[in-house]
């Protein structure tokens, strides 16, 4: 099975529910924000950013929300489906490091229970 | 087909010898990546390319070195495999610096 994500924390949900997945950013300076989905065997894959002149964007059944102020950024899932079920992290980039600099999170599993 | 590819998919290999690694896109962007991503760590860069001729390291590129043969091709190589470089291998393309990277399918690398 898949080695990558043994150790992290896991989200049990009940299909149709909507998820909410946090992540807790590092660095202050941090002014545009991905949230990817990595299902097992595969690579991670976008599923939406903000940038930091915003608190809210939402996209197909995802909406993502930025807190600058406690640097807390969070992921719902609308009506959740087993399609859902993968590992989300997040990932951050401060333009202040000058060329590139992504600091990515370690994730959270998402499980959808039928 | 796949924007981002990376070949081979899995790879079993001895302590001590040398493997590299394959990536290509399609996606035209100029701004190549590796890295690598262990159980319980988020992913850690090991080097970047902003184009052809610039080349990067990242935050653990040692044991490792790069080749930026094309736009398109990115290769990472292991000049002398150990075992925990034992991990999960991914390349990622991005159209420019803050923009959302792209990210290949894997390569899962076994080193005995």
């Amino acid at each position: 099975g898949e080695s990558v994500g043994l150790h992290l924390p896991t989200l049990s949900v009940q299909e149709g529910d909507n998820s909410i997945i946090n992540c807790a950013y590092s660095n202050s300076a941090s002014d545009y924000f991905i949230w990817y989905k990595q299902e097992s065997g595969k690579g991670p894959q976008f599923i939406i950013d903000i940038r930091s002149n915003m608190d809210k964007r939402q996209g197909q059944r995802v909406t993502v929300l930025l807190n600058k102020t406690v640097k807390h950024l969070s992921l719902q899932i609308a009506a959740t489906q087993p399609g859902d079920s993968a590992v989300y992290f997040c990932a951050e980039n401060p333009t202040t490091s000058g060329t590139y600099k992504y600091i990515f999170g370690t994730g959270t599993r998402l499980k959808v229970l039928a | 087909d796949a924007d981002v590819t990376q070949t081979p998919r899995n790879r079993i290999t001895k302590t001590g010898k040398r493997i590299m690694l394959e990536c290509s896109q399609t996606k035209g962007h100029d701004r190549m990546y590796w890295y690598r991503q262990d159980p319980g760590l988020g992913l850690r860069l090991i080097y970047y390319s902003f184009d052809v001729k610039d080349i990067n390291k990242g935050e653990i590129s040692d044991g490792y070195s790069v080749s930026r043969q094309a736009q398109a091709k990115f290769s990472l190589s292991l000049e002398s495999a150990i075992p925990n470089q034992t991990a999960l291998y991914f390349c990622a393309t991005s159209g420019t610096v803050q923009e959302t990277q792209y990210f290949g399918p894997g390569t899962r690398l076994l080193v005995l």
